[in-house]
């Protein structure tokens, strides 16, 4: 089993509409959550990074974390084309290794 | 900020070449950096963390004489693929952070290098 989980995709929704990612995980020592866009051929671009459970909003994007049930979420409101990318999410114990989901590839359609 | 730049952002050389890639913290000192793979449509995979002016620590089945890492000053870590071959084709990419002492930093990334060997 691995450490983080995250459905490939592709998640095809239409233009305006909300687009919901999550990651669950097993180790517990997990403190730090992070979610990254990237763009093909491109290098991951940090989107939110989270270290409690709760909600943190910026913008359009909100994300949660859940550390009793090991689940994170990211949610994009009014989602654009422009927001077509694979999801990244990722999350880090007491150091500085990164431990990351196999990533979502999410279509926004016009 | 934390701009992370990287060159070249695609190279193509023949087998048995080396290929050096640099990555460069623009607006920050990144004490420590790491050097990633990611094969099509997979998720980025460690290959080595690099703190500046000491060794860098590579991960299991990393051939360290493969792939050499310096890390000579706070914003600059370069990788050299020695003698590269086909199979070392791939996207590379460095991320870095700022204090490495403190653990909630995040890593910002590069935009990577598509080494292709022929």
């Amino acid at each position: 089993q691995k450490e983080v989980e995250q459905d490939p995709g592709p998640l095809s929704v239409p233009e305006g509409a909300i687009v919901s990612l999550n990651c669950t995980y097993s180790n517990s020592a997990f403190q730090y959550f992070m979610w990254y866009r990237q763009y093909s051929r491109k290098g991951p671009e940090l989107l939110m990074y989270t270290y409690s459970s709760g909600n943190k909003e910026d913008g359009r994007f909100t994300a949660q974390v859940d550390k009793s049930s090991k689940y994170i979420s990211l949610f994009i409101r009014d989602s654009q084309p422009s927001d077509s990318a694979t999801y990244l999410c990722a999350m880090k114990a007491a150091g500085n290794k990164l431990t990351f989901g196999g990533g979502t590839r999410v279509l926004v359609k016009p | 900020g934390a701009v992370v730049s990287q060159h070249p952002s695609w190279v193509i050389c023949k087998s048995g070449t080396s290929v050096k890639i640099e990555c460069r913290s623009l607006d920050f000192q990144a004490t420590t950096m790491f050097w990633y793979r990611q094969f099509p449509k997979k998720s980025l995979m460690l290959m080595a963390t690099s703190n500046e002016g000491s060794k860098a620590t590579y991960e299991q089945g990393v051939e360290k004489d493969k792939f050499l890492i310096n890390h000579a000053s706070l914003t600059l870590s370069t990788l050299t693929v020695t003698s590269a071959h086909p199979e070392d084709s791939s996207f590379y990419i460095c991320s870095g952070i700022g204090d490495s002492q403190l653990t909630n930093q995040p890593q910002h990334f590069g935009d990577g290098t598509r080494l292709s060997i022929l």
